[in-house]
């Protein structure tokens, strides 16, 4: 069964530390990897996209690793922001040879509060 | 270039009422979805549309239909509303269906069917 497992399921950390989330996934077959960011109130905004051939991708402040072998990706933020808090949903493409799409598989995100 | 934009962004309905959940975007993109959020559970494909004049269907369409009438917009129906519809509605859209395209989001709409 495609599923995509997100952990942990929330996250309370302080202003200016470093965090770590992690994405778990059993799609197949893989095509790419996304993390967003949603705020609150808010619809996802994407943050990174990994291929199966890349380990690792920055975006300022947030660098996404992959590990195709183990399905496993995390999205780490260094020098947490108060605009930080935010939940963070990874998303894993597969090709759908059924439909003129690829699909999409939502994880149900980390929340991720950032305190002053 | 105001994106994907969704109207309205909060409704309350009676169980049986019906509505019509408005997204426009301004890219000239071909694809535009509809998806739902429930609390716990990741986003749901409610309903795709590849193109102009074109709908089909996702992951839980029942309840649900749609209309795209015009290129920039993507109705989503409520003809008889249920508690079981209460969730919060986004509608994205992408340049083309490509997995590597990346798909943009509107702010969402929250419902409650009462």
């Amino acid at each position: 069964k495609n599923q995509v497992e997100q952990s942990p399921q929330s996250l309370i950390i302080l202003e200016g530390k470093n965090c770590t989330l992690q994405c778990n996934y059993t799609v197949s077959p893989f095509s790419n990897l996304r993390w967003y960011k949603q705020d609150t109130g808010r619809g996802p905004v994407s943050l990174t996209i990994m291929t199966f051939s890349e380990n690792t991708k920055s975006n300022g402040r947030y660098t996404a690793t992959l590990d195709a072998d183990t399905k496993q990706s995390s999205l780490h933020i260094t020098a947490s922001q108060l605009s930080d808090s935010a939940s963070y949903i990874c998303v894993v493409s597969a090709v759908d040879r059924g439909s003129t799409l690829g699909r999409l598989y939502f994880g149900r995100g980390t929340q991720l509060t950032v305190w002053p | 270039n105001a994106g994907v934009t969704q109207t309205p962004k909060f409704r309350v309905l009676k169980t049986g009422q019906s509505m019509t959940l408005l997204c426009a975007q301004d890219m000239n993109h071909e694809y535009m979805y509809w998806y739902r959020q429930d609390p716990g559970m990741g986003l749901r494909l409610i309903h795709y549309s590849v193109g102009e004049g074109t709908t089909a269907k996702g992951e839980v369409p029942d309840g649900y239909n749609v209309s795209r009438l015009k290129k920039q917009n993507f109705l989503l129906g409520l003809e008889s509303a249920a508690p079981s519809q209460t969730s919060v509605y986004f509608c994205a859209s992408s340049e083309t269906g490509g997995v590597y395209n990346e798909q943009f989001f509107g702010p969402g709409t929250r419902l409650t069917v009462l």
